[in-house]
Formats: structure tokens, C-alpha cells, sequence
């Protein structure tokens, strides 16, 4: 089955602190997509970093570095020098093959909330 | 110059009713997305269309019907409007070939 499982709920984290949070996948294709994207309060969805499975390097994006550990089906989002504004739901994604054409299918996303 | 636009934020209705939420992109993107976000945050695609024509229609009710009069706009209309479709939708684009999909800024609908 296609799916992308997030562990953790919600996190808290001090302000300037590095933050992980976690994202593994499931998937019979060999070509697939990992993105992460950022829901803050005001709802609406701001993409962060995007992963493909058959990229060797890890993707960078400012602060956000995705950890993408293929053999154990992960792709961590990584948030260095945490800052209040990263307060927000995160979102794990991956695109996937359906039919002639492609989806994206979310986690269940994980609440982050960066203490002063 | 807002890239992808919904109309409106917010719709209160009666359960029973019909409503429409309209979206348009100025991208030029070739494909279009519509999502249902509930009230636990869950995210999950509904329909998705490339150049007017639908290529994703997951297990959702016949009550919602998408339509796309061109490329740039894929409407989404709900009939006889009932509790548990109260969420936020969320209208997206994306170019083929390309990883990102930008998304509009919502829709929150309350059916009462």
C-alpha cells in the first residue's frame, strides 16, 4: 500500500534549537516524489523542499534540509536555527504513479510549535 | 497577481443546499487539483485535471461534481450539501514535469 506515516503529533522546541521531524514511506514504485509542505495558522499550504527518489543528494532549501535515508523509507525534514515563525503544521508528501498520471498523497502531519 | 485564487474563503450553508467553489490559476499550469482538508488536518486529494479533462476522481460522492471551462479554471460544485462535508477545500497547479504544486489559500466550508 502507498502511504506516508508521520510519528509525531506534535513536537515543542526552543527557539534557535535544530528540529527533526519525522517521515517514513511506503511505496512499490521506483520513481516517486517527497516534498514537505508548511501549514501555519492562517491555513494556507507553502511548499518547502521537494526529494526524488532517484536523487543522491540530500535537498537543501535555506534552513530546511530533507534527510532522505531510502533503504529505511525515510525523509526527514531537518529545520536548523529553529525561529518562532516556523510555529506551524508540517506536512510529509509523495508523489506516486496513478493510472496514466501522478498523485500526491499527505501524511497526517505533525504540529509544531518553537518556544521563546 | 495572486497565482492560484479561490472564491470564496468562507461559505456558511444549510445542509441540503447546493454551493459552488470556483478556482483559478494564472500560472499556465496544465493541471488542476481539488482537496479536501477535514477537521483533523487530514489532507487528501479529490480530482485532478489536466487540460480540461479529469484524470484523478477519487472515492468521493457523485453529490460533488468538478468543471473545468478551460485550462486556468476548475470550479468544484456540491449538491444537497450535508454535515460531514465541512472542511476547507483547497484548489492547486502544477506544471507536468515540474515538483511543485502550488495551492490557493482555502476554502472553508460550514454546513449548519
Amino acid at each position: 500500500a502507498q502511504k506516508i506515516t508521520q510519528t509525531q503529533p506534535g513536537m515543542f522546541v526552543q527557539e534557535k534549537e535544530a528540529v527533526t521531524l519525522d517521515c517514513t514511506y511506503d511505496t512499490s514504485d521506483q520513481s516517486y516524489g517527497l516534498f514537505w509542505y508548511k501549514q501555519p495558522s492562517s491555513g494556507e499550504m507553502i511548499f518547502l523542499i521537494y526529494q526524488g527518489s532517484y536523487d543522491e543528494q540530500n535537498a537543501t532549501e535555506g534552513r530546511y534540509s530533507l534527510n532522505f535515508q531510502k533503504a529505511r523509507k525515510s525523509a526527514n525534514l531537518v529545520i536548523s536555527a529553529s525561529q518562532l515563525g516556523d510555529s506551524a503544521m508540517y506536512f510529509c508528501a509523495m508523489r506516486i504513479r496513478y493510472s496514466s498520471a501522478s498523485k500526491i498523497i499527505f501524511g497526517s502531519g505533525t504540529r509544531l510549535s518553537i518556544r521563546p | 497577481d495572486t497565482a492560484v485564487s479561490q472564491t470564496p474563503k468562507y461559505l456558511v450553508t444549510q445542509m441540503g443546499n447546493d454551493k459552488s467553489i470556483k478556482c483559478e490559476q494564472n500560472l499556465g499550469h496544465d493541471t488542476m487539483y481539488w482537496y479536501k482538508q477535514d477537521s483533523k488536518k487530514f489532507l487528501k486529494i479529490m480530482f485532478s485535471y489536466n487540460n480540461k479533462e479529469l484524470i484523478i476522481n477519487e472515492t468521493v460522492p457523485n453529490r460533488f461534481s468538478p468543471k473545468s471551462p478551460d485550462k486556468a479554471h476548475l470550479n468544484l460544485h456540491i449538491n444537497s450539501l450535508e454535515l460531514g462535508d465541512s472542511a476547507v477545500y483547497f484548489c492547486a497547479s502544477s506544471q507536468a514535469g515540474e515538483n511543485e504544486q502550488f495551492f490557493g489559500p482555502g476554502t472553508r466550508l460550514t454546513v449548519l
